[in-house]
Parts: structure tokens; sequence; C-alpha cells
């Protein structure tokens, strides 16, 4: 299993340009999310999906989009991208929604300029 | 949103000392994790906490749930330098959604 993937994994951005991460899990893991790290502050949730055609939107939305259409893949868009977006972005997965142990991708480094 | 104080921010240690680090919450939480992260990776899992008062070993680490289910402490004895990283506390409210400390970042000094 490769787990889960994110691609890219690093990418710079001018304001206002589109773009969408991608992420990949191969574990038939039925929830999957979206976090997001700044220094200093703990991983925040941007939006989650309970299984395949839900998703959900988290502590921190605004400005992101995302669909759930298979099981496998939960991409992330950013719409108009803005300099307070510049974060490290973390999809995870996990077994089902009432499990405890989340596995982490190796995380997209993002700057918007 | 639900905050978790997690404390020290930074240790700077020697090697084969013992660390220890906690969490406290102003909320009640269902299962208490902890999380270790390295450079360039995302945080994996150490040690998952299901019942307050719960104590917990992995190999050199030791996790408990705080009886009033508001903290938690990990506790790192004769630390290695692989044991460099940022430590994560993380709560799982009754929603199974996690809430997580601001990170522990341990330094070892050579």
């Amino acid at each position: 299993n490769a787990g889960v993937t994110q691609t890219p994994k690093f990418q710079v951005l001018k304001t206002g340009q589109s773009m969408t991460l991608q992420c990949a899990q191969d574990m038939n893991h039925e929830y999957m999310s979206w976090y997001r790290q700044d220094p200093g502050m703990g991983l925040r949730l941007i939006h989650y999906s309970v299984g395949a055609g839900i998703t959900d939107q988290g502590e921190v939305p605004n400005g992101y989009n995302v669909s759930r259409s298979t099981t496998e893949d939960f991409p992330l868009r950013l719409l108009s991208a803005a300099p307070s977006q510049t974060s490290v972005y973390f999809c995870a997965s996990m077994i089902q929604t009432s499990g405890t142990e989340q596995f982490f991708g190796p995380g997209t480094r993002l700057t918007v300029l | 949103g639900q905050q978790l104080n997690q404390s020290p921010q930074s240790m700077f240690i020697q090697e084969g000392e013992d660390v220890s680090m906690n969490c406290t919450s102003s909320s009640i939480f269902n299962t208490w994790l902890w999380y270790k992260q390295e450079p360039g990776e995302g945080p994996v899992l150490l040690i998952a906490l299901y019942k307050a008062g719960e104590l917990t070993s992995n190999g050199r680490l030791t996790a408990q749930f705080g009886i009033t289910r508001k903290d938690s402490f990990l506790n790192i004895s004769a630390s290695i330098p692989s044991d460099v990283g940022i430590y994560f506390c993380a709560g799982q409210d009754s929603n199974y959604q996690l809430i997580w400390g601001a990170g522990t970042k341990l330094i070892i000094k050579p």
C-alpha cells in the first residue's frame, strides 16, 4: 500500500490564481480530511468527508472547496489564492469516521505571493 | 473554536534525559491522542487513550488520560537523538473531530 499520497510537494502561486491539491489513499478508508498547519499553531481542519459523495466544513473552510467522487480521492481546490493561504497542507484518512488513528500524507507546502 | 493548551512550546534536553509535556483543555474529550511529526513528514500516531485515568506505554513513551478528561501528559524516558521532532496532542470530541495542540518541539543537545 502507498498509504496517503499528496501532490504536489511544493507549489508557488500568485494571488488570485486557482489550483487543486491532490490527495489519494489506497487503504479503502471511509474518512478523509484536509488540514492546514501554520507556524506555532496546531493543525486546523479545513474540510472533511465521511464517505464518497459526502463532504462537510471544518474549522477554516473559507476559500477552499472539496469533492469526494470516489472513496480513494479527495482533492482540495483553492478558488482564488490569497497570501493568507500560505501554509503546509496535510491530507489524512481514517478507516472509519468513529476511528481514532488518522494516517497523514507527506504534505504540500504552498506559498502564495 | 476549541483550543488545546500544549506546553512547553519547545524543549532543549541532553540525550538520556527524561521529557515531559502536557495538554489541557477547557472541554471534555472522549479520546486523547499523541502524535509525532518529523521534518517534511505528516504526523504519526504514537499513543491513543480512551478512558479517563488510563495510563498507556509504547516503549519509552508513557501517556495518561487525565481523570477530569480535560488533560493528558506524555513522558519520554531516556531520550535518544531520534526522538527529535514536534509532538502534538489532540483531543477527539463527541463528533469524532480532532482538536490539536500547537505542538512541543523537542531538540536534543549533542
